[in-house]
């Protein structure tokens, strides 16, 4: 089955630098791959995402870069804040059907510091 | 987005007994949807796919008769954590896939077995 790993684990950074989450994943029939934020108790929130016939998307301050070659997508968070603090996860699945499981990487938590 | 709501949000319930977890999707129709499991600092395990009509789909080492999961219509799936124990406490998530978009999740439940 697939396997997504994501580092770094923890990340902080001051308020207004970029700040870069990095996944890696194993099935090369994944096509697609969103990211979710997810603050203390709540549920995870799509933020972006990409599919594999597209190498970079961007949504304002977030970005999300995919290699296909290999096999790797970044989160990019620039000019960041401190509502930017919290957990972010990365996935991957085979397709965007009702039926199509999410792989999820481990989750990075980032802090924006003052 | 697509709305996924999740019911209750935290729940405390006695050793031995049943909780239902309500998931509803408000502006579509999810013929699947997900149940997860998250623990503190952890990413998102799995447990199993809710499928309309049918029976659910468990991942390998859930207890299917510990969880029990209907599906009983386009809008709703729950989740019955039966005889529960303290081990069962933990934080459950629902998703549910938008055809074409990325897996909306609902607020999660927080389950607390005294």
């Amino acid at each position: 089955g697939e396997n997504v790993e994501q580092h770094p684990s923890t990340l902080s950074v001051q308020e207004g630098d970029s700040a870069v989450i990095k996944c890696t994943y194993s099935d090369s029939a994944s096509n697609y791959f969103p990211w979710y934020k997810q603050e203390l108790g709540k549920g995870p929130q799509l933020i972006i995402d990409i599919r594999s016939n597209v190498g970079e998307k961007k949504d304002q301050r977030i970005a999300v870069t995919l290699n296909k070659t290999a096999k790797h997508f970044s989160l990019h968070i620039t000019e960041t804040q401190p509502e930017d603090s919290a957990v972010y996860f990365c996935a991957a699945s085979m397709g965007t059907g009702g039926g199509n499981k999410l792989t999820f990487g481990t989750g990075t938590q980032l802090k924006v510091e003052l | 987005g697509a709305v996924v709501s999740q019911h209750p949000s935290w729940v405390i319930c006695k050793s031995g007994t049943s909780v239902k977890i309500e998931c509803r999707s408000l502006d579509f129709q999810a013929t699947t949807m997900f149940w997860y499991r998250q623990f503190p600092k952890q990413s998102l395990m799995l447990m199993a796919t809710s499928n309309e009509g049918s029976k659910a789909t468990y991942e390998q080492g859930v207890e299917k008769d510990k969880f029990l999961i209907n599906h009983a219509s386009l809008t709703l799936s729950t989740l019955t954590v039966t005889s529960a124990h303290p081990e069962d406490s933990s934080f459950y998530i629902c998703s549910a896939r938008f055809p074409g978009q990325g897996a909306f999740f609902g607020q999660g439940t927080r389950l607390t077995v005294v």
